[in-house]
């Protein structure tokens, strides 16, 4: 099994919808939690950064950590073409500097307009 | 003003050639990471350098050996390539929270 599970999708919605991504954990140590945003060719970029449990928005962005069920979440209000890319969970136990970072596999999403 | 920069951003050579990719970042972070991304998606990180000491290596073949000559550079050498080394390998850095990557390196072996 492995430590940090995402479904590859790929995920297709029409413009302006509600996109969810959610990956699954196997390791309760896990406490730094994030979302990458791939787009095609290019390296991932930092979407959003959490600590432990809670919630965290910014602007259509709206992230969640359920640490009971080892269940984390990125919603995606009003999604449009541009947001189009695979996004990727990452996780890590210790320092969210020094430790590893375990990534998930990605989801590929695409907007259609 | 690119962050993370990664050299050649294509590669493409044979079975058995030794080659290099270098990386450098004007963060003023103090740790570094080289990760392998494979077709089908799936990051995943082989070393990891803190202020020019290595602090993560992990099952890697030995053909690969990360250097560090200052903490703004890591490069990645690359001995007898493989078929299987056919990827795209990511630079990143990271002072605090979450790291910043580079555009990749697509290397080819053919």
């Amino acid at each position: 099994q492995k430590e940090v599970e995402q479904d590859p999708g790929p995920l297709s919605v029409p413009e302006g919808a509600i996109v969810s991504l959610n990956c699954t954990y196997s390791n309760s140590a896990f406490q730094y939690f994030m979302w990458y945003r791939q787009y095609s060719r290019k390296g991932p970029e930092l979407l959003m950064y959490t600590y432990s449990s809670g919630n965290k928005e910014d602007g259509r962005f709206t992230a969640q950590v359920d640490k009971s069920s080892k269940y984390i979440s990125l919603f995606i209000r009003d999604s449009q073409p541009s947001d189009s890319a695979t996004y990727l969970c990452a996780m890590s136990d210790g320092s969210s500097n020094t430790g590893k970072l375990i990534f998930g596999q990605g989801t590929t999403l695409q907007v259609k307009p | 003003d690119t962050a993370v920069s990664q050299t050649p951003k294509y590669l493409v050579t044979q079975m058995g050639n030794d080659k290099s990719i270098k990386c450098e970042q004007n963060l003023g972070h103090d740790t570094m990471y080289w990760y392998k991304q494979d077709s089908k998606k799936f990051l995943k990180i082989m070393f990891s350098y803190n202020n020019k000491e290595l602090i993560i290596n992990e099952t890697v073949p030995n053909r690969f050996s990360p250097k560090s000559p200052d903490k703004a550079h890591l490069n990645l050498h690359i001995n007898s390539l493989e078929l299987g080394d056919s990827a795209v390998y990511f630079c990143a850095s990271s002072q605090a929270g979450g790291r910043f990557f580079g555009p990749g390196t697509r290397l080819t072996v053919t």
